[in-house]
């Protein structure tokens, strides 16, 4: 079945470090790729997203790259501060549905 | 802009109640979805509905749960009778697919725990 495979599970970084977190889909139909964070005891916060026509897009220190040849995006936070810790969610979108990579848990140390 | 609105926040409740959660989408927004996160399986689609119509019901784990959607400003997601294995956190979204982008709004979510 469809599915989106997210690494690492965890991730520690000292802050102002940068952070990359990698995800892997299956389905060829995909065409948007939204990345969450959540915070505990919060629902997902959308992020930064890029649809399939776009390789690349940057938002301040976030920024997403999509290959789609090897269905394979990735986020990558610059510059990381403690206010970063949290959850990270990729997703892989396509007929208006979602399906949610397993999440990596991002430690920033002061 | 209120955001996607759940109620309860918290809920415990008895192995065999009934549990009704309940959601009120972004004004104007035409799909809503119900998802369960639990560490185990992570965040799993439930059902999703556009314009008030359930069209894919094929996350819903069992004939216990069921959803419904009266209009376009309410959803409810029931659990009849409920299990402790139905302990999670279930969220509500919504999205404006008409607007061309798909991009779904979560609510703060409803904790569930099942005795």
């Amino acid at each position: 079945g469809e599915n989106v495979e997210q690494h690492p599970s965890t991730l520690s970084v000292q802050e102002g470090d940068s952070a990359v977190i990698k995800c892997t889909y299956s389905d060829s139909a995909s065409n948007y790729f939204p990345w969450y964070k959540q915070e505990l005891g919060k629902g997902p916060q959308l992020i930064i997203d890029i649809r399939s026509n776009v390789g690349e897009k940057k938002d301040q220190r976030i920024a997403v790259t999509l290959n789609k040849t090897a269905k394979h995006f990735s986020l990558h936070i610059t510059e990381t501060q403690p206010e970063d810790s949290a959850v990270y969610f990729c997703a892989a979108g396509g007929t208006y549905k979602y399906i949610f990579g397993t999440g990596t848990r991002l430690k920033v140390l002061a | 802009d209120a955001g996607v609105i759940q109620s309860p926040r918290h809920e415990v409740t008895e192995m065999g109640q009934e549990v009704t959660l309940r959601c009120k989408p972004i004004s104007g927004h035409d799909y809503l979805f119900w998802y369960r996160q639990t560490m185990m399986r992570g965040l799993e689609l439930l059902i999703y509905f556009n314009n008030n119509v359930p069209i894919d019901d094929s996350g819903m784990p069992e004939d216990r749960f069921s959803a419904k959607m009266p209009n376009a400003s309410f959803s409810t997601l029931k659990i009849q009778p409920s299990e402790p294995r139905d302990s999670a956190v279930y969220f509500c979204a919504s999205s404006f697919v008409a607007r061309s982008t798909d991009t779904q709004y979560f609510g703060p979510g409803t904790r569930l725990t099942v005795l």
